[in-house]
């Protein structure tokens, strides 16, 4: 069965501090989102990429098709980035119904 | 700003009774999904529609069933509810496999 596993689980850091999420994959994909959901239970799509990296304001994502790795980078961390970042994949071929895995999610707390 | 939105926010209804949840969206997306999240976990996708008269079942057995009569509307029908049923209902879409994904905010269900 394709997999997607995201690491890690939970993450508590202080204000400002870098911070980096992981999402690892089994197969090959041919896109992969970055969403985040916050305690409202709405989910926003911050990336969608299938190669190289992705820039959008203190966000970065980036992917490394070879060993099928993705990383979310948040700089300079705020409270308000605390939430639920979900990584999910499109397989290339296969893996389900409609080709979409979705990982277990990184539960990020940035303490001021 | 939501350009897809769902209606009831909340909805607490006793067991047996029928309820349909709504999904609308602006965009003229053809691909529309609908996913169920229990606290703290994963998506589970549990149904998808890849355009009008389409509709498939997702990787989650479900006691539901969707209609596409119209490209903006992607409702959700569940013939009885039962506390099992109890969860977070969240409606997506998207303008292709490699386009990114638009969350509504979602329906949380209780069923007494």
């Amino acid at each position: 069965k394709n997999e997607v596993e995201q690491s890690p689980q939970n993450l508590t850091a202080q204000e400002g501090e870098f911070i980096t999420i992981n999402c690892s994959y089994s197969v090959g994909i041919s896109a992969l989102h970055w969403l985040q959901q916050h305690p409202g239970g709405g989910i926003v799509s911050l990336f969608m990429l299938s190669s190289g990296k992705k820039k959008h304001g203190r966000l970065i994502a980036t992917i490394n098709i070879q060993e099928k790795h993705s990383s979310l980078h948040i700089t300079a961390s705020h409270p308000r980035d605390s939430a639920v970042y979900i990584c999910a994949v499109r397989w290339g071929s296969g893996g389900g119904a409609d080709g979409l895995t979705f990982g277990k999610g990184t539960h990020l707390i940035i303490q001021p | 700003e939501a350009d897809i939105y769902q209606t009831p926010r909340y909805l607490v209804i006793g067991t047996g009774k029928k309820i349909t949840l709504e999904c609308s969206q602006t965009m003229g997306h053809d691909k529309m999904y609908w996913y169920q999240q229990d606290p703290g976990m994963e998506l589970h996708l549990i149904h998808y529609s890849y355009g009008v008269n389409s509709t498939e079942k997702g990787d989650l057995s479900s006691e539901s069933t969707v209609s596409r009569i119209r490209t903006e509307h992607f409702p959700l029908t569940l013939e009885s509810a039962r506390p099992s049923h109890t969860s977070q209902y969240l409606c997506a879409s998207t303008g292709g496999n490699n386009s990114p994904l638009h969350f509504g905010n979602g329906t949380r269900l209780t069923v007494t």
